[in-house]
């Protein structure tokens, strides 16, 4: 089946840790998008990538970093910098020429 | 630059009713509009958009949304709730081009009543 799986479901972060969470498609799109959602506040774009070895910066992108080495793969990193890493995660692709987005499961990541 | 504005967090009504979901929208260019479903501690389901053409767009699930440009809104409709239809509800707008960004609303919390 085609779609977007993101890993791990939880993920808990101590203090001064970086993690990373994965996101990976095998929709063959093109395009690769990160976003943050906390209660209230909708989902604001941490940071996207057009094609292969290209990303760019999001609304939110201070305390973040991305790799896009492969097309179908886009993980997320969440640095010590991030002061405040508790949200939902969600990763999305879309098709070049296409307008819509397609979204992963999410990641919920939470502080110790 | 593009926003989006729902108004209100909340909304309740009974099993039966219509539901109405408000989305108003800010944008330079024409606008590609969508409205999107999430599920507790899922992810986001497409319900229905808007690119050109047609400005009553159905969706899926009963859910439908008019587009009107002199109102920049784009309202979400279902003439009768169902207990499933509890989520929360994303409005979201699109610029176009190769390096279109989705920027989001709020989101709206439909509750059901029985």
């Amino acid at each position: 089946d085609g779609g977007i799986t993101q890993s791990p479901k939880y993920l808990f972060r101590k203090e001064g840790q970086n993690v990373t969470l994965s996101c990976e498609q095998n929709l063959n799109h093109d395009a690769m998008y990160w976003y943050r959602q906390d209660p209230g506040q909708g989902l604001r774009l941490i940071y996207y990538s057009q094609i292969v070895n290209d990303f760019q910066k999001g609304d939110i992108a201070e305390g973040y970093s991305v790799s896009r080495e492969k097309k179908e793969s886009f993980p997320l990193t969440v640095t010590s910098a991030q002061k405040n890493p508790t949200a939902f995660y969600l990763c999305a692709s879309r098709s070049r020429g296409q307008e819509t987005q397609y979204f992963g499961p999410g990641t919920r990541l939470l502080v110790l | 630059a593009q926003s989006v504005t729902q108004l209100g967090s909340h909304v309740s009504v009974s099993e039966g009713a219509l539901v109405l979901l408000r989305c108003n929208y800010s944008s330079s260019v024409p606008p590609y509009l969508f409205w999107y479903v999430q599920y507790p501690n899922q992810g986001l389901q497409l319900l229905l958009k808007y690119t050109t053409g047609a400005t009553l767009v159905k969706g899926i699930n009963g859910f439908e949304a008019e587009f009107k440009k002199s109102e920049t809104s784009f309202h979400l409709t279902k003439p009768s709730a169902h207990m499933s239809d509890a989520a929360e509800y994303f409005c979201a707008v699109s610029n176009t081009g190769a390096n279109s960004k989705l920027t989001f609303g709020k989101g709206i919390t439909l509750s059901v009543r029985p």
